[in-house]
């Protein structure tokens, strides 16, 4: 494998389950961040990892919960989840520490909440 | 925050046509990319160029940060080139590095 890889692809759940949203970097880098993406509005950015440590979180409600144990890893766990969650859910991972540069994309997962 | 607005929202093109893009941006930025969202969602990197001129393929790009704008520029244009296009900046501070994107634009390239 090769680049950021995301599990699964297309996610449907119901409003009372459990599921979670995994996310693996072949990069070498070691920060790791989640993006949300909703119809018709601009990507938003959710979690930020540096060094396998959270050092940012947009306001995000709790019923979305980040992991990430390694620098290769990142997880999305999600609970009681509402239909407005229903959106693209994106990973990304760069080098984040001495200096600016670029954030590298997986394919996404689509998550739908019925 | 910093803003980030691209133009035009939306563009046709017949293929083989070329075309420009634009991505303003209201402060001060020390990143700066260019991606490609394919119909199946995949971000694909164009360009990292937080200034000066870039060129690969039938793409160029040209960031000029001291007027905050990005320009991106597709010469014939092929209906692969179909897909939201989108410009986004950040300004690297402590531990991270994190991008905040505009609204895309929306190309459909005809055959």
């Amino acid at each position: 494998e090769t680049g950021v890889t995301q599990t699964p692809r297309h996610l449907v759940m119901g409003m009372t389950n459990k599921k979670s949203l995994k996310c693996e970097q072949h990069l070498g880098h070691n920060a790791m961040y989640w993006y949300k993406q909703s119809a018709k509005k601009p990507l938003e950015l959710m979690f930020v990892y540096s060094l396998e440590e959270r050092v940012e979180n947009n306001s995000v409600p709790s019923r979305f919960s980040p992991e990430c144990p390694n620098s290769s890893h990142l997880f999305l766990h999600l609970h009681t989840l509402q239909p407005e969650d229903s959106a693209l859910y994106l990973c990304a991972s760069s080098q984040a520490v001495g200096y600016p540069t670029s954030q590298y994309f997986g394919p996404g997962t689509r998550l739908t909440v019925t | 925050g910093i803003q980030v607005e691209q133009s035009p929202p939306d563009l046709i093109l017949q293929e083989g046509a070329n075309s420009t893009l634009r991505c303003n941006f209201s402060d001060s930025v020390n990143n700066l990319q260019w991606f490609h969202q394919n119909p199946w969602g995949q971000l694909i990197n164009l360009f990292y160029i937080p200034s000066g001129t870039k060129q690969n393929g039938r793409l160029s790009a040209t960031t000029v940060a001291t007027e905050r704008y990005s320009l991106l520029y597709i010469s014939s244009s092929q209906t692969t080139d179909s897909g939201v296009y989108f410009c986004a900046v950040g300004r690297y501070g402590g531990a991270t590095n994190k991008l905040i994107f505009g609204t895309g634009t929306l190309l459909a390239v005809q055959p």
